[in-house]
């Protein structure tokens, strides 16, 4: 069973603090995804990798970074973490092409306090 | 770019109705439609697609309809049960991209 594995169900953080949310893949994808969704806001892509070492700004990259070093994994890096960066948080991934084989991940539930 | 409009954002049902949720796309270059289930505190999880060369797709108790002229497609869930509650996602890859646009989702809630 392919899987898109994200290492935290649930994160709870302090404001300020410089937090490491990881997303492996193994399914041998070359692209990842890294989304938060918030109620009523549905899903809201923040940046995206579509090879190693390449990386791509989403709709709402600021305050996030992310790293892409192996193939197989796609971390998303909040430097500074803020209250308004309490959300859930999806990763991603999908073969090259269009469309088909998309696969989410479980999700972190993430909480600045 | 693409722009998903997905409605209705609730729908509440009584076990054993049907539900229908609907989704309109701007570009009509999208070719690719795929729908997401989403139970409470998991992932999006891939219930149904549909490509634009086809009209129609069933499997078992949903089925997805596609109407390229007036750019829209529908989820349709027969004989609804408790366990169909969750959010669920349309989505949209216009041609040769590899990045969905999805419409808000719709909370579908079955009351037994």
């Amino acid at each position: 069973d392919v899987k898109v594995t994200q290492s935290s169900r649930y994160l709870v953080k302090r404001t300020g603090e410089k937090v490491f949310l990881e997303c492996v893949q193994d399914m041998d994808h070359e692209n990842m995804f890294w989304y938060r969704q918030d109620p009523g806001l549905g899903l809201r892509l923040i940046y995206f990798s579509y090879d190693v070492k390449m990386k791509e700004k989403g709709d709402i990259p600021e305050g996030y970074s992310v790293s892409r070093e192996k193939k197989e994994r796609f971390s998303l890096i909040l430097e500074s973490a803020s209250t308004n960066q309490t959300s859930m948080y999806l990763c991603a991934s999908s073969p090259p092409g269009q469309g088909h084989g998309y696969t989410f991940g479980s999700g972190t539930r993430l909480t600045v306090v | 770019g693409e722009n998903v409009e997905q409605h209705p954002s609730t729908l509440s049902v009584q076990e054993g109705d049907s539900a229908v949720i609907k989704c309109t796309y701007s570009d009509s270059a999208s070719n690719y439609f795929p729908w997401y289930k989403q139970e409470l505190g998991k992932g999006p999880q891939l219930i149904i697609d549909i490509r634009s060369n086809v009209g129609e797709k069933k499997d078992q108790r949903i089925a997805v309809t596609l109407n390229k002229t007036a750019k829209h497609f529908s989820l349709h869930i027969t004989e609804t049960q408790p366990e169909d509650s969750a959010v669920y996602f349309c989505a949209a890859f216009s041609g040769g991209s590899y990045i969905p646009t999805f419409g808000r989702g719709t909370s579908l809630i079955v009351h037994p």
